[in-house]
């Protein structure tokens, strides 16, 4: 069926250290989305990638859409204790404009 | 404004007894989506429905699972003759219902369900 891929599965960085979180689809997405979800709550959305080699920039935060549009990641510069969650993305297949699959999360520690 | 509530935030059950979860979307929002997330994993899509109708329920996983929309609000997700195996966390989620691309979806805490 279809799947979306996440790597890494876990990462423990010190803070002020950079973090990147990378997702891949076995089939071409229509868009792709990705969200945070802090220790004990819920997905929150991030942000929506539609275009083939979009980047979109959120302050520390910078998101990436590929050519082929199977594939993605996010970036984030000099990471704080904030940041501390598990990353989501979750890709809307080509025959659907609701349903999200979403990958396995990468989890990000973060060191004070 | 107020986002997606559910209740119960958790429910502790026996084997196969019966359970239902309910989901309050954010007021407005015409499509409303069910998703399971096991511990370490992906929110994993159950149902979608669009106004009363439940335009896709492919991610049901038997038939044990069923979820209604009476009036196109508020949503019931009813488990039967629940199994170890159905533990996790029930995660709603409502969007304005546009069509195409860029609909927002907003999920609510969830309902961690535990089944001994």
């Amino acid at each position: 069926g279809q799947q979306v891929m996440q790597i890494p599965q876990y990462q423990h960085v010190q803070e002020g250290e950079d973090f990147t979180t990378y997702c891949n689809s076995s089939t071409t997405l229509s868009n792709i989305q990705w969200y945070k979800q802090r220790p004990g709550g819920h997905p929150v959305f991030l942000i929506q990638l539609v275009k083939s080699g979009e980047v979109k920039k959120q302050k520390r935060l910078t998101f990436q859409f590929g050519e082929a549009k199977k594939n993605s990641s996010l970036h984030i510069t000099a990471t704080q204790t904030t940041d501390v969650g598990t990353y989501f993305c979750a890709g809307v297949m080509m025959d659907s404009s609701y349903k999200l699959i979403f990958g396995s999360g990468t989890r990000l520690l973060v060191r004070p | 404004g107020a986002g997606v509530s559910q209740t119960p935030s958790n429910k502790v059950t026996e084997k196969g007894k019966y359970v239902e979860l309910r989901c309050d979307p954010i007021s407005g929002h015409t499509a409303l989506y069910w998703y399971r997330q096991s511990l370490g994993q992906g929110p994993e899509f159950l149902i979608y429905f669009q106004g009363t109708g439940a335009a896709d329920d492919s991610g049901l996983p038997n038939d044990r699972f069923f979820a209604v929309r009476p009036e196109g609000s508020v949503s019931t997700l009813k488990i039967q003759r629940t199994e170890r195996g159905d533990s996790a966390v029930y995660l709603c989620a409502s969007s304005l219902g546009l069509s195409g691309r860029g609909d927002t979806q907003y999920f609510g805490p969830g309902t961690r369900l535990t089944v001994l």
